[in-house]
């Protein structure tokens, strides 16, 4: 079974950093791209980064690029975000996303239970 | 990318056809449907081809499927239950410019 756990999440006040992991499990990790997603409170689900399997491939939304850092670990089954000088803005449930690529694209196809960060003086 | 109503509703064991639409330039993407109950993380619920062929995850119901129309994608729920009363996400990763996607989300109101 797939399993997708993230951790880190908590208070931080604005200008503060905050790491993110995601542990993986059920599936062979180095094998999969991963995304993490964001969903500010009672907003719509926004994406925030992606990485290739081998971590060759690297890309971040709008909102965050420059401040924070996607990576992973193969050897552990783990994903990570690195996120400095945090905002009011960037305060939401983050989760960790699995993609599946086919011929025709590539989606979303397993999430994680999700951890909030809170940004707030 | 995606464009979804913000919105729908429908009665108790009846069925509801939701709607996310591609910008004209990516109509032959695949895209996936995400349900996301009050107060839970998404679940992915199929993945849904130009062609009109998709492939649900593990362990979803047979009363949701999937259908396509050019750049129109379609998630059909049928028998409706007060359980399918959730937000309702359309996903894609855009190829050209190097980024994921989402649709704004559907909320689904069972009466």
């Amino acid at each position: 079974e797939v399993q997708l756990v993230e951790s880190g999440g908590g208070l931080v006040k604005p200008g503060g950093s905050l790491r993110l992991s995601c542990e993986a499990s059920g599936f062979i990790f180095n094998t999969h791209s991963m995304n993490w997603v964001r969903q500010a409170p009672g907003k719509g689900l926004e994406w925030v980064s992606a990485i290739s399997y081998d971590s060759t491939y690297i890309y971040y939304g709008d909102a965050v690029k420059g401040r924070f850092t996607i990576s992973r670990d193969n050897a552990k089954s783990s994903l990570y975000l690195q996120m400095n000088d945090l905002r009011a803005e960037d305060t939401a449930v983050y989760y960790c996303a699995r993609a599946f690529i086919v011929s025709t694209g590539t989606f979303v196809d397993y999430w994680g239970q999700g951890t909030l960060v809170t940004v707030s003086s | 990318v995606l464009t979804q109503s913000s919105s729908a509703s429908a009665s108790l064991g009846s069925s509801v056809k939701l709607t996310c639409t591609l910008s004209s330039w990516h109509s032959n993407y695949i895209i996936s449907w995400h349900q996301q109950q009050p107060g839970k993380a998404p679940r992915y619920l199929m993945s849904l081809e130009a062609s009109g062929s998709y492939n649900k995850g593990s362990g979803v119901s047979g009363r949701f499927s999937g259908s396509s129309s050019g750049a129109d994608r379609f998630l059909t729920i049928s028998n409706l239950q007060f359980e399918d009363e959730a937000d309702y996400y359309c996903e894609t990763w855009d190829r050209d410019t190097r980024r994921d996607a989402f649709g704004g989300g559907t909320k689904l109101t069972v009466l």
